[in-house]
């Protein structure tokens, strides 16, 4: 009940396209759902998080998109850039929960 | 402000052999936290503080160990390793669990041969 599932595992885009990476989860309890972007050789950062009263938010070209009823979320990069290509986490946790329950990452490359 | 640091950035040990990861930061926050990141697998919690002198086990515990004696640093033990430890390493920190955000460090690579 715990599991994030994180789809695709890699994903290759062509530059100025709009890569989606999709999360599906179970817990019900959850209640906020941030995305990490890891270039290589680094350590994860946080990039965008949603709560589920908004059914989307936007940073600069990051959105993400939120489903309840499905419990899925998913994260749209507008006009994808070769700097874009890394590998992305979402994640998702609950008030009092000390933790973040990560999904398996996906590997997302640009190509100009 | 250096943020999370650990160190070594990279190591290589023999199977038996134990090392520690040190992992400090310079937030003054509260929670610290260690994951592995195995290729395909995402982030894996080995052990994770909500303050000086309290510890807990995480997802895959096994063959390591913690403490926190105090609450900028927090190192993980290795002891006997094996070769299903070679994974890369990184510290997190945040100033609450739940909703804030995880500061991670840059990681070691650990090679256990």
């Amino acid at each position: 009940q715990q599991q994030v599932k994180q789809s695709p595992q890699s994903l290759i885009v062509q530059k100025g396209g709009i890569p989606i990476i999709n999360c599906a989860y179970e817990n019900t309890a959850f209640d906020y759902f941030p995305w990490y972007q890891q270039f290589p050789g680094k350590g994860p950062a946080l990039l965008i998080a949603i709560r589920p009263d908004v059914s989307e938010k936007k940073e600069g070209r990051f959105t993400i998109s939120f489903n309840k009823s499905a419990k899925q979320f998913s994260l749209h990069i507008m006009d994808s850039q070769p700097g874009d290509s890394a590998t992305y986490f979402c994640a998702a946790t609950h008030f009092g929960n000390e933790k973040l329950t990560f999904g398996t990452g996906t590997r997302l490359t640009i190509i100009p | 402000n250096a943020g999370v640091t650990q160190t070594p950035k990279f190591r290589i040990l023999k199977i038996g052999q134990s090392m520690t990861l040190q992992c400090t930061q310079d937030m003054n926050h509260n929670y610290m936290y260690w994951y592995r990141q195995d290729p395909g697998m995402g982030l894996k919690l080995i052990y994770y503080s909500v303050g000086a002198g309290i510890t807990d086990k995480g997802e895959v515990p096994n063959g390591y160990n913690v403490s926190r004696s105090t609450t900028e640093d927090f190192p993980l033990r290795l002891e006997l390793a094996a070769p299903s430890q070679t994974s890369v390493y990184f510290c997190a920190s945040s100033s609450s669990g739940s909703y804030n955000e995880q500061f991670f460090g840059p990681g070691t690579r650990l090679t256990v041969l």
